[in-house]
């Protein structure tokens, strides 16, 4: 099915351990996005992509890293997970805004 | 930053009601997006409208950019209404740059 795919979509780590979250598209899209979710936060934007080649920092980027491999996919590395990143990440993507944005199905994290 | 506020934040309806949910924004935008969130997480486009109105079946959203706000309306609500819709606006210079930033959110529940 067209869409957004998110892997995976539960994870629990410990303290300091490392892990990356994969995020796939397969609408052609140019924009990417991750966000995560916390109760009564709305979604916040960790990192984006606007196009393939291209990253940078949204509102809550400390802790994380990103690579663009290509068109298709938009990756999220925690290199030293903290218990402050217990959330719900998503990833969305976008041909043009007026087409509005796609999201995955989510990942919950949990950290320990 | 551009702040986005949300009213009300909780809403509870019989089935059959209808609903109006507000976003007002704090700055200029081009980019104002409305997504459902239903209650397994999965986040929906439902409206591109950064200006003007549109509807789609028993929702539609109008947004008066020059006061800065939005509206979603829910006309004969069904318990499938139910979950969490966001407001996200953003500014973006051409092509497909659409950054979003999310209110908190309305959360609605439709009883039977």
């Amino acid at each position: 099915n067209a869409g957004v795919t998110q892997t995976p979509k539960f994870q629990v780590l410990k303290t300091g351990q490392s892990m990356t979250l994969q995020c796939a598209q397969d609408m052609n899209h140019n924009s990417m996005y991750w966000y995560r979710q916390d109760p009564g936060m709305g979604l916040r934007l960790i990192y984006y992509s606007a196009s393939e080649g291209t990253t940078d920092k949204g509102e809550v980027p400390n802790g994380y890293n990103v690579s663009r491999l290509n068109k298709r996919e938009f990756s999220l590395r925690l290199e030293s997970a903290a218990p402050s990143q217990t959330s719900v990440y998503f990833c969305a993507s976008e041909w043009e805004a007026a087409y509005g944005y796609t999201f995955g199905s989510g990942t919950r994290l949990t950290v320990v | 930053g551009i702040q986005v506020e949300q009213s009300p934040p909780d809403l509870i309806l019989q089935e059959g009601a209808n609903s109006t949910l507000r976003c007002n924004f704090s700055d200029s935008v081009n980019n104002l997006q409305w997504f459902h969130q239903n209650p397994w997480g999965q986040l929906i486009n439902l409206f591109y409208i950064p200006s003007g109105t549109k509807q789609n079946g028993r929702l539609s959203a109008t947004t008066v950019a020059t006061e800065r706000y939005s509206l979603l309306y829910i006309s004969s609500s069904q318990t499938t209404d139910s979950g969490v819709y966001f407001c996200a606006v953003g500014l973006f210079y051409g092509g497909s740059q659409g950054n979003l930033i999310f209110g908190k959110g309305t959360k609605l529940s439709v009883k039977p």
